[in-house]
């Protein structure tokens, strides 16, 4: 079965610096992968997504995202986080079915002043 | 277009009690999801639905039934609650259809449920 592990519980960074968070997937073939963010109190929203075609793909809020087959990974990244992007991310795959997502049990980011 | 949304946004039950919960969606969507959130554990899915009429079982059914008799609807029922159930609830869609967009699913704001 498919599974997805955010190795990342928690990560802080200062404002204004890059931001790296980790998701690694187990699948057969080739997946289609999902990154949301929740902000406290909130649902999930879409950050971006990938599903075939050029690996490095963009989202909203300046976020991008890079699918490596080779290493079963799909990190996200921003080059300068703003305090508003305070909350918990999740990376989540299609199963193999396809007609369900596995998410990855989070990773809460921080942001210090 | 209010989205995907949720009724009610909190509820206290005590154990043994039943309640529903509502998701509505405007987006005319084909599928529609119920999961729980749980500190550490990600979302998990209760149950799920890919079209009027139909509901099968996710990761974690047991406790819970499901109905969506109107496609825009999705409802979550609980029985006889137990504390094991205090959780956020989540509801979600998506489009339906071919490829990644099936999966590509949208969320409401979620009920806290705590069950005493």
């Amino acid at each position: 079965a498919q599974s997805v592990t955010q190795p990342d519980i928690h990560i802080t960074v200062s404002e204004g610096a890059s931001l790296e968070l980790r998701c690694n997937y187990s699948y057969g073939a080739t997946p289609y992968l999902f990154w949301y963010v929740q902000s406290p109190g909130q649902g999930l929203q879409l950050l971006l997504k990938y599903f075939s075609g050029d690996t490095l793909v963009q989202g909203i809020k300046g976020f991008e995202a890079e699918f490596k087959r080779s290493q079963s990974s799909f990190n996200l990244r921003k080059p300068s986080v703003h305090w508003s992007d305070a909350a918990e991310y999740f990376c989540a795959v299609v199963n193999n079915a396809g007609n369900m997502l596995t998410f990855g049990g989070g990773t809460r980011l921080m942001v210090k002043p | 277009n209010a989205g995907v949304t949720q009724t009610p946004k909190f509820r206290v039950l005590k154990t043994g009690q039943s309640m529903t919960l509502l998701c509505a969606q405007d987006m005319n969507h084909e599928y529609m999801y119920w999961y729980r959130q749980d500190p550490g554990m990600g979302l998990r899915l209760i149950h799920y639905s890919v079209g009027e009429g139909t509901t099968a079982k996710g990761e974690v059914p047991d406790g819970y039934n499901v109905s969506r008799l109107k496609k825009q609807n999705f409802l979550l029922g609980l029985e006889s609650a137990a504390p094991s159930q205090t959780s956020v609830y989540f509801c979600a869609s998506s489009y339906g259809g071919a490829g990644g967009r099936r999966n590509e699913q949208f969320f409401g704001p979620g009920t806290r449920l705590t069950v005493l």
